[in-house]
């Protein structure tokens, strides 16, 4: 149990349409990380958010956008679903940038038809 | 080719000690991480190891890094079959404090 939650569990969208993934990290964590894991892969960094500020991005199109907020809570929104996208989506929250300890979610697992 | 590679499978007998390798390219790493994931589910951390050290140990787990090879080994000692998961080394990348980049990972079957 890493404290870390994330919402839904489950999701299918078709191509084309908006989905926003949230997360809720532990208490005084100020830094919250994106990951897409797709089938058979490693997860692949999306981006950091640090203070409710970007704080580095992957290679990911702009279309992958996110937000922070100072409950602890986050949000990955991502823009027009293309098939690619279906994956499992990983927070993960650390207590301060480039702290030693990231603690993972349990996913939100996104099907796009 | 891959930033960070490891055997896809292992297949070790329970009790007996397995051994899951990784090389990685970003020489800059500060923290590398073993994590640990079941079916369905998201990463569990394992332990890590700090740049400058050559090993870490904690309990059944044996963490050895040449970091002139930029090669990382996890040992499990007294492999259970509820070990049986696929395991992820995971560098961070030195240019971005708390960016981790993964491998495929290693999917490890304990028999009984």
């Amino acid at each position: 149990e890493t404290g870390v939650t994330q919402s839904p569990t489950h999701l299918i969208k078709t191509r084309g349409q908006q989905v926003t993934l949230r997360c809720s990290s532990q208490s005084g964590h100020n830094t919250v990380s994106w990951y897409q894991q797709a089938l058979g892969q490693g997860p692949q960094f999306i981006f950091q958010y640090y203070r409710e500020e970007e704080n580095g991005r992957g290679n990911f199109p702009p279309r992958f956008s996110g937000l922070q907020f100072p409950n602890y809570s986050s949000e990955l929104n991502v823009n027009a679903l293309e098939l690619d996208d279906s994956a499992l989506y990983l927070c993960a929250s650390s207590h301060d940038r480039g702290d030693n300890e990231q603690f993972f979610g349990p996913g939100t697992r996104l099907t796009v038809l | 080719g891959e930033d960070v590679e490891q055997s896809l499978f292992l297949s070790v007998r329970e009790g007996d000690s397995s051994v899951i390798n990784c090389t990685y390219t970003d020489s800059s790493s500060t923290y590398l991480y073993w994590y640990k994931q079941e079916p369905g589910a998201g990463l569990q951390l394992l332990t890590y190891i700090f740049s400058n050290m050559d090993m870490k140990q904690d309990q059944r787990l044996t963490v050895l890094l040449n970091k002139k090879d930029k090669h990382l080994s996890l040992r499990i000692a007294d492999t259970q079959t509820g070990d049986s998961a696929i395991y992820f080394c995971a560098p961070d990348r030195g240019s971005t404090l708390g960016r981790l980049y993964f491998g495929r990972g290693t999917q490890l079957t304990v028999w009984p």
